[in-house]
């Protein structure tokens, strides 16, 4: 089956640590984004990538970074910077703009 | 002013009625518009895309398009317990970067 692939479901998060949330898709979509949801605020765009190698910065990227070492994985680590990082974390694949989305099922992190 | 603004509901609807939820978009520019179903603790799903003017029509859901208006709305025929969910609007201005509205909350009363 077609899909991606969001891993852990459920993350905590210690004060001052970071984490990587990962994100696996074998659409053979080129473009990829990380999303981040808060109660009452919608998806807010962290990262996105159209190539292998090559990413941008989104609305709130400060305190988050990736990596697009090959087509089919975008891992998004939630550093120690990032002082707010509970949420619920969407990555997205898309073949062109006029498509949408398709979303994983998503990866909640906890600060505890 | 947001780019895309929603009305965060709740609406709440009887079973067999007709939902409708609307959406406002700033940039006259945008180019395709889309609409995302979401359940509680889910992911959202793609259930509905419009590029022209007009309605687009899709089992119980049509999606209608003003572009001189600046809005999108969202029809929900012969409503069912199941359709009661987070609705999530979504416009594209060109190129791959999408902007979501806040979401409504339905809710559909058996």
């Amino acid at each position: 089956d077609g899909g991606i692939t969001q891993s852990p479901k459920y993350l905590f998060r210690k004060e001052g640590q970071n984490v990587t949330l990962s994100c696996e898709q074998n659409l053979n979509h080129d473009a990829m984004y990380w999303y981040r949801q808060d109660p009452g605020q919608g998806l807010r765009l962290i990262y996105y990538s159209q190539i292998v190698n090559d990413f941008q910065k989104g609305d709130i990227a400060e305190g988050y970074s990736v990596s697009r070492e090959k087509k089919e994985s975008f891992p998004l680590t939630v550093t120690s910077a990032q002082k707010n990082p509970t949420a619920f974390y969407l990555c997205a694949t898309e073949i062109t703009g006029n498509y949408g989305y398709t979303f994983g099922s998503g990866t909640r992190l906890t600060v505890v | 002013q947001k780019e895309v603004e929603q009305n965060s509901g709740p609406l709440s609807v009887p079973e067999g009625a007709i939902a409708s939820l609307n959406c406002t978009y700033s940039d006259r520019g945008s180019q395709s518009f889309f609409w995302y179903r979401q359940y509680s603790g889910k992911s959202p799903e793609l259930i509905m895309f419009i590029y022209s003017n007009g309605d687009k029509e899709d089992g119980r859901f049509t999606a209608q398009l003003n572009k001189a208006s600046q809005y999108v709305s969202l029809l929900i025929r012969d409503s069912q317990p199941s359709d009661s969910a987070t609705y999530l609007c979504a416009v594209n201005r060109g190129g791959n970067q999408f902007y979501f509205g806040t979401g409504t909350s339905l809710t559909v009363i058996p």
